[in-house]
């Protein structure tokens, strides 16, 4: 069973700081996505990084894929509220309609 | 109307009822997929449908139901379900790529099910 260990599962920082989350496993993905989800909405797809050490920005959110495709992280730069919610990553294992793997998610809160 | 829709937002139902959850996709896909999404666990992938087939099952218990007319909507049809049923349920679809190629999921907003 592939799993994807998110930490931290909780983070409450201050308007302005800046934060980095994890997203780990023992597993190899084919490509890993981050999804950020707001109370009462489905996940929206952030960012997909497909290529080991590959780096891809999104204004202010960096997100990198480790060399071996087993972890990712996210880089929050200046964090505002309309930051808060839940990100998830999830991990590709195959191609075609596999669905996906996912992770428990890092409850983020920025307050202002 | 655009991307994934779902209905209805919101159900509360009973363990002896029977009630179905819709879902219709406006991007053009040929694979759709429900999760469920309990707190304090990873969404789990429920049902898999490619090209209106099912392909996956995941060992779900025979109280869902799913059903594909279409590769535009989606059901999941549920009959005398546990407490422990009540969650959010999210539909997603997805182009389904060639094999070994990238698959992005578009999800919709969910069904906020509460089974009393």
């Amino acid at each position: 069973t592939q799993l994807l260990e998110q930490s931290p599962q909780f983070l409450s920082i201050q308007e302005g700081e800046n934060l980095t989350v994890y997203c780990n496993s023992s597993s190899v993905f084919s490509s890993l996505q981050w999804y950020r989800q707001e109370p009462g909405e489905g996940p929206v797809l952030l960012v997909t990084v497909v290529t080991g050490g590959e780096v891809k920005k999104l204004k202010r959110l960096t997100f990198q894929f480790g060399d071996a495709r087993k972890d990712s992280s996210l880089h929050i730069t200046a964090a505002q509220p309309g930051d808060t919610g839940l990100y998830l990553c999830a991990g590709e294992s195959g191609g075609g309609a596999d669905g996906l793997t996912f992770g428990k998610g890092t409850h983020l809160i920025i307050q202002p | 109307e655009t991307g994934v829709t779902q209905t209805p937002r919101h159900l509360v139902m009973g363990m002896t009822n029977k009630k179905s959850l819709k879902c219709e996709q406006h991007l053009g896909h040929n694979a759709m997929y429900w999760y469920k999404q309990s707190a304090k666990k990873p969404l789990e992938l429920m049902f898999v449908y490619s090209l209106e087939e099912r392909v996956e099952n995941n060992s779900v218990p025979s109280r869902f139901s799913p059903e594909c007319p279409n590769s535009s909507h989606l059901f999941l049809h549920l009959h005398t379900l546990q407490p422990e049923d009540s969650a959010l349920y999210l539909c997603a679809s997805s182009p389904l790529p060639l094999a070994g190629g990238m698959d992005t999921q578009y999800f919709g907003p969910g069904t906020r099910l509460t089974v009393l």
